[in-house]
């Protein structure tokens, strides 16, 4: 069976310092990721999606980016982090197959800058 | 732009009771529509997937039904139950260009009271 995990589950940084998240998939290959910030009262925001190994999109502009080293590795980083980086991240992950292309979700990174 | 609204965004409810969540969306172009369960500090649960071309789908207790053309849908719930208590997000996949992309509402917070 497939399994996502994400780590740190919390995390408290200070302002202008380093970020980096990561998420990992078991049990499926060829996957296409996903990283998604949930605020509180806005929902769910894509950040990153990708359909494979190095191949990012960027959804928003910001001070964020991804990478995907390897197949089932997605990274979320940033050089130096702003008080409105807080938030609640999630990973995610969906098959190719249009016809079972459920989302997957991890259990998630509380971020909070200070 | 698709939008999607969740009503109401908060249910507070009987053990036992029949329950109705409701979702919209203002682009009915869609390719399906997922709904998804959240616990409080944890990372989403796909529930339930309808296809665009699906009326509706069951899981034990839960329905949900899909009218494309007016733009809505339902997750039933019956006989709810403490354990039900949660956030309900339901999501639409557009079938335009934006072939990746859900688009999330803000969800439905339910409380379960014994």
């Amino acid at each position: 069976s497939q399994t996502i995990h994400q780590w740190p589950a919390t995390l408290v940084q200070p302002v202008g310092s380093p970020l980096s998240l990561e998420c990992t998939v078991e049990g499926t290959s060829n996957p296409n990721l996903y990283w998604y910030r949930q605020a509180a009262g806005r929902g769910l925001q894509l950040l990153f999606y990708s359909v494979g190994i190095g191949q990012i999109s960027s959804e928003v502009p910001q001070n964020l980016s991804a990478s995907r080293p390897q197949d089932r590795q997605f990274i979320l980083s940033s050089k130096k982090l702003l008080l409105s980086d807080s938030g609640f991240y999630l990973c995610a992950w969906s098959t190719t197959d249009r016809f079972n292309e459920k989302l997957f979700f991890g259990s998630g990174t509380q971020l909070s800058v200070l | 732009k698709q939008e999607v609204t969740q009503i109401p965004a908060a249910l507070s409810v009987p053990e036992g009771e029949n329950l109705v969540l409701n979702c919209s969306f203002t682009d009915s172009a869609i390719y399906n529509l997922q709904w998804f369960r959240q616990d409080p500090g944890k990372g989403l649960t796909s529930l339930l997937l309808i296809q665009s071309s699906q009326r509706e789908q069951t899981s034990g207790r839960l329905n949900a039904s899909l009218d494309k053309s007016s733009g809505r849908s339902t997750l039933y719930i019956a006989a709810s139950q403490p354990g039900d208590s949660a956030t309900y997000l339901c999501a639409v996949k557009g079938s335009g260009g934006s072939n990746y992309k859900l688009t999330f509402g803000k969800g439905t917070l339910l409380t379960v009271n014994p």
